[in-house]
């Protein structure tokens, strides 16, 4: 079975600061994995996803993530943080063939200081 | 292009009575998904439906929960009755196929009393 583990609930930021949100998986093939953001009373929006290819994936808004297979890791970056930034965030993983069956993970709260 | 919809964004009942929620999907978007969130966690998905066929159901609750998507597009989750545990969002979401991007609704989010 495909797990998924964000292992900070809550992150703090400044303003202008860089950011990086963990995320690990548990997956016995190759996954396909997603980086979705909510915002309070929101459904979730796409920021980006990895299906194969170059490992280092651009999404929208700023932020990238790098899938590393070896560390069963799929973190998300933004090299500076914008206040409308703040929001939840969620990690999912899903399996080739019906990438839409996903799993998510727990979710990381992101607050932005000014 | 217009997103998912949901309705109702709020509704609060109390435990034991019936409660239904609608979702119109993205004009084309074939496979249509519940989900179900709680407080604090990430969504899990209750079934998944290709055009009127739900595919993918294990999730669900069946003693209580049910949901149908007539003529593939529009769709209506239910519950009956409702317990106190039931109360979440539910996320409705659709996509063009298997392997596309799941675009997401507001949510419904109920609370039993």
């Amino acid at each position: 079975a495909q797990s998924v583990t964000q292992p900070d609930i809550h992150i703090t930021v400044s303003e202008g600061a860089s950011l990086e949100l963990r995320c690990n998986y548990s997956y016995g093939a190759t996954p396909y994995l997603f980086w979705y953001v909510q915002s309070p009373g929101q459904g979730l929006q796409l920021l980006l996803k990895y299906f194969s290819g170059d490992t280092l994936v651009q999404g929208i808004k700023g932020f990238e993530a790098e899938f590393k297979r070896s560390q069963s890791s799929f973190n998300l970056r933004k090299p500076s943080v914008h206040w409308s930034d703040a929001a939840e965030y969620f990690c999912a993983v899903g399996r080739q063939g019906a990438g839409n069956m996903l799993t998510f993970g727990g979710g990381t709260r992101l607050m932005v200081k000014p | 292009e217009a997103g998912v919809v949901q309705s109702p964004r709020y509704k609060i009942i109390e435990k034991k009575q019936p409660v239904a929620f609608w979702c119109n999907p993205i004009s084309g978007h074939n496979t249509l998904y519940w989900y179900r969130q709680n407080l604090g966690q990430g969504p899990e998905l209750l079934i998944r439906y290709e055009n009127e066929e739900a595919v993918d159901d294990s999730q669900l609750p069946k003693d209580r929960f049910s949901a149908e998507r007539l003529k593939g597009v529009d769709s209506t989750l239910k519950i009956q009755p409702a317990e106190l545990g039931d109360s979440a969002v539910y996320l409705c979401a659709s996509s063009l196929g298997s392997d596309s991007p799941l675009h997401f609704g507001n949510g419904t989010r109920l609370t039993v009393t």
